[in-house]
């Protein structure tokens, strides 16, 4: 299993839609997750972190399961603004060395 | 101003040249780290120091080097660039615990 694994999409959604991505990570003994986005060529900016059961912010929600040890990235209503990639990021254990996912691209069309 | 700035944004150079990629920071974090990024394979961490006296490999130090002249400082060289260092370089930075902000990049083409 690989250390966190993301679909790559494409996600093509119209706006409006509310999409979810899924990453799967092997590391139980993770405390902490972060979702970044990146925009085509950029570098990747936090969007959220997760350190417990969830976090809520605005129109995009993220929620952990340690037990099936994925977290995933809801975003409601979405925007032309939110088509970026969307990076899965996990410690290596109990470390701050972060291990990335490739990544999943949303397309928002209008 | 940006809060971790990199120099250059992009750089062409030959096979067997030696670069050098130089990150700056007024975040006043002690971490820094320096990552490359290839279409398909995400994010590899190459090394990271966690303060002035403090340098470590990551998973693909081989072929580079780092520096940490300051606090705010971290450069990354290639000794003798090769094709398949072409790639794009992130440094980014973190105070202890918390999550990592990162430069805008350096776009390196090795011919």
């Amino acid at each position: 299993r690989k250390e966190v694994e993301q679909d790559p999409g494409p996600f093509n959604v119209p706006e409006g839609a509310t999409v979810a991505f899924n990453c799967t990570y092997s590391n139980s003994a993770s405390q902490s997750f972060f979702w970044y986005r990146q925009d085509c060529r950029k570098e990747p900016k936090l969007l959220m972190s997760v350190y417990s059961s969830g976090n809520e912010d605005g129109r995009f929600t993220a929620q952990l399961n340690r037990a099936s040890q994925y977290i995933s990235l809801l975003i409601r209503d979405s925007k032309l603004s939110d088509s970026a990639t969307y990076l899965c990021v996990v410690p290596r254990g109990r470390t701050d060395k972060l291990i990335f996912g490739t990544g999943t691209r949303l397309q928002v069309f209008p | 101003d940006a809060d971790v700035t990199q120099t250059p944004r992009n750089r062409i150079t030959k096979t067997g040249k030696r670069i050098m990629l130089e990150c700056s920071q007024t975040k006043g974090h002690d971490r820094m780290y320096w990552y490359r990024q290839d279409p398909g394979l995400g994010l590899r961490l190459i090394y990271y120091s966690f303060d002035v006296k403090d340098i470590n490999k990551g998973e693909i130090s081989d072929g580079y080097s780092v520096s940490r002249q300051a606090q705010a400082k971290f450069s990354l060289s290639l000794e003798s660039a090769i094709p398949n260092q072409t790639a794009l370089y992130f440094c980014a930075t973190s105070g202890t615990g918390e999550t990592q902000y990162f430069g805008p990049g350096t776009r390196l083409l090795v011919l």
